[in-house]
């Protein structure tokens, strides 16, 4: 059955290093989000794609934080130097909007567990 | 103030009763999401709605778009159904992809 799938699920990594999270979003969907979601924030959006152009990403610190979509099956998220203060769950979601004006339900992946030391 | 709000944080129930979990919001919305959280971290879309009420299963959820208030009710409610609920809005005047989030209701449901 269709789903979105992130990858890895799991990530443990130290200080200063690059961090790149993975997406596929459900095939046929053209809009993708990225979300973090921490104990004290709860979910947050980080950003947005539509027909793979990024239409917001004001939610994502810029200097550090990058967000592409190669192709309509992947999304990346990329932390580079990463801090601890980054550690959260990254969730990738994605849905159908057939219109500008139009919004539709989003499907979520499992999430990528990030722990910064 | 928070543009979600949601009530209660936490709520623990005995199997069978029946459950309602509030949802308020200060901005015009173009729809309201329903989200179930699991205790694994998966999250789930139960319901996406503009007007009215919409009934899946168990489930019900309902919209007062002059009030800006939203219910979300159990029925019957099962020890599966704990999870945390989250209510997020699309905020009519933003980003088309920004959905602002509650912060969620813990529901225990025992046995």
């Amino acid at each position: 059955d269709a789903r979105v799938t992130q990858t890895p699920r799991h990530k443990v990594t130290e200080m200063g290093q690059e961090v790149t999270m993975r997406c596929q979003p459900i095939l046929g969907h053209n809009t993708v989000f990225w979300y973090r979601q921490t104990m004290m924030q709860g979910l947050e959006l980080l950003a947005y794609f539509r027909n793979r152009a990024p239409l917001d990403d004001s939610g994502m610190p810029k200097d550090r934080f990058s967000a592409e979509m190669p192709d309509a099956t992947l999304a990346t998220l990329k932390i580079q130097p990463s801090e601890p203060r980054d550690s959260a769950v990254y969730f990738c979601a994605s849905g159908l909007n057939p219109g500008f004006t139009a919004y539709n339900e989003q499907f979520f992946g499992p999430g990528t567990r990030l722990t910064v030391l | 103030k928070n543009e979600v709000e949601q009530s209660p944080q936490n709520l623990t129930a005995q199997e069978g009763e029946f459950i309602t979990i509030n949802c308020s919001y200060s901005v015009g919305i173009s729809a309201l999401h329903w989200l179930q959280q699991h205790p694994g971290g998966g999250i789930v879309s139960l319901f996406m709605l503009s007007s009215g009420k919409k009934k899946h299963g168990r489930l019900i959820a309902t919209i007062n778009i002059q009030e800006k208030h939203s219910s979300l009710h159990i029925t019957a409610s099962h020890p599966r159904d704990s999870a945390v609920y989250i209510c997020a809005v699309k905020d009519y005047g933003g980003s088309q992809g920004n959905l602002i989030f509650g912060k969620g209701t813990k529901l225990s449901v025992k046995p």
